[in-house]
């Protein structure tokens, strides 16, 4: 059950688009379309982004998009805004039946 | 209102237990799996367990395989986890986390606040 792997930060300006990466292996990330995406601001709980890999939850803004290509699942944030800065953090279900988080991104809005 | 509370944290000493608990309110409990996630101070995310709505069907993560076990009571609405032989890795917050549906949501769409767990002498 090794983490997905995942930069440790990112960063853009207001108005632009980041893309966050997610590598992980033929047993979780590239053998299934369970791959989610959460946003964590400092001392709260995680919020679902994206889930099943490219779908998104109602309220969640549509800047916010996912992908996946073989081991490798992408989160894109368009537009960025200033409430955007927040640690990011992928997840898929395994072979395993069990799940495993990526070590998380932490994205600044300069 | 939709929501999970989680309770039973606090300090323990290596090799003790603790049981945490988290009510949750504001839907069909038992049509939903649920998960235990926890965060080390400064960490990421770890996933720990998960349990079929019904309570028949467990699993764990390798870190905590037969020193954690995940249980509900769909009566009261309540998720709970057993810690025994705690170690000092175990220190974390504890979420409770909703899964997106029975079995086959693998995603999680509602967390709770937390509860924290120390492990320290």
């Amino acid at each position: 059950q090794s983490a997905l792997t995942q930069p440790a930060s990112v960063s853009g300006s207001p108005g632009q688009s980041i893309t966050i990466s997610c590598t992980g292996t033929s047993s979780d990330v590239g053998g299934y379309n369970y791959v989610s995406w959460y946003q964590q601001h400092p001392g709260k709980a995680p919020k679902v982004m994206i889930y099943e890999v490219s779908k998104r939850p109602s309220g969640v803004s549509n800047r916010f998009s996912g992908s996946k290509s073989g081991n490798t699942a992408s989160l894109t944030i368009s537009g960025l805004q200033a409430e955007d800065e927040a640690d990011y953090y992928c997840n898929s279900y395994t072979s395993s039946n069990t799940q495993v988080f990526g070590g998380g991104t932490k994205l600044t809005v300069l | 209102e939709v929501q999970l509370l989680e309770s039973g944290g606090g300090l323990v000493q290596p090799g003790g237990s603790l049981r945490l608990s988290c009510a949750a309110s504001g839907f069909t409990f038992s049509s939903y799996a649920m998960s235990w996630v926890r965060q080390a101070p400064g960490k990421g995310l770890e996933w720990v367990s998960v349990i079929s709505g019904s309570g028949a069907t467990t699993y764990y993560a390798d870190s905590v395989k037969g020193r954690f076990t995940i249980s509900r009571d769909n009566s009261k609405n309540t998720l709970y986890l057993q810690l025994n032989s705690l170690r000092g890795e175990d220190t974390a917050v504890y979420y409770c986390a909703k899964m997106g549906g029975n079995w086959g949501g693998w995603y999680f769409d509602l967390w709770g606040r937390g509860t924290l767990v120390t492990v320290s002498s």
